[in-house]
């Protein structure tokens, strides 16, 4: 079965970098586009970025681009988030999530928590 | 960007009774990027409609999703206990994604 877990969150200090990673199993990975959605404590979902299937395409929210990059490698089914310059209100659960044919998303992993305090 | 408003912010009904959840946006979508998500409580979003309309894959027929242009509309008929969550659309176009900020379905 489709499975997608995330990991690589943690405790982090304003302006710091963390490097977020999902690895995928129960699919073709490198046939699905791929997502990073994002979620703050008590707050709605927030979509941060997205890759296409062979990875020579990246798209960002305005809130994440030019600090955060994705990026995947399909010989290890594996899906990253390098996320720099952080800042406090980009704390929350990261989720991965694979991106079907209407760009929806159909499989969720169960999140990472990134938390950035000093 | 699009901005997605979804109404009531929070809707109190009983088991067995008919939601009707809107998702307003602020220009028009493309019905093919219009999709449906339940979250629960410490959990990952869930898929439920893709496409406006299209059931994804194991959810009840209690679930329907109607709409287009700017109004889309998720309705669940005969609620049931396990229904009982919060409601995300989601629209993509232009290489980007919304989301509405939700609708908390709860038990009257």
């Amino acid at each position: 079965q489709v499975q997608l877990v995330e990991s690589g969150g943690g405790l982090v200090e304003p302006g710091g970098s963390l490097r977020l990673f999902c690895t995928a199993s129960g699919f073709s990975f490198s046939d699905y586009y791929m997502s990073w959605i994002r979620q703050a404590p008590g707050r709605g979902l927030e979509w941060v970025s997205y890759i296409t299937s062979s990875g020579d395409g990246m798209y960002y929210a305005d809130s994440v681009r030019g600090r955060f990059a994705i990026s995947r490698d399909n010989a290890k089914s594996s899906l990253y988030l390098q996320m720099n310059s952080l800042r406090a209100d980009d704390a929350a659960v990261y989720f991965c999530a694979r991106v079907k044919n209407y760009y929806d998303n159909d499989y969720w992993g169960q999140g990472t928590l990134v938390t950035v305090s000093s | 960007e699009i901005v997605l408003t979804q109404s009531p912010g929070t809707l109190s009904l009983s088991p067995g009774e008919r939601a009707t959840l809107s998702c307003r946006a602020s220009q028009s979508v493309s019905s093919s990027y219009l999709a449906w998500y339940q979250q629960k409580p410490g959990q990952a979003p869930r898929l439920l409609i893709y496409a406006a309309s299209s059931r994804a894959t194991g959810i009840s027929d209690r679930f329907s999703g109607s709409g287009s242009g700017t109004d889309f509309t998720l309705t669940i008929s005969r609620l049931e206990p396990d229904d009982f969550a919060v409601y995300y659309c989601q629209q993509f176009g232009s290489s980007s994604y919304t989301f509405g900020q939700g609708t908390k379905l709860e038990i009257k």
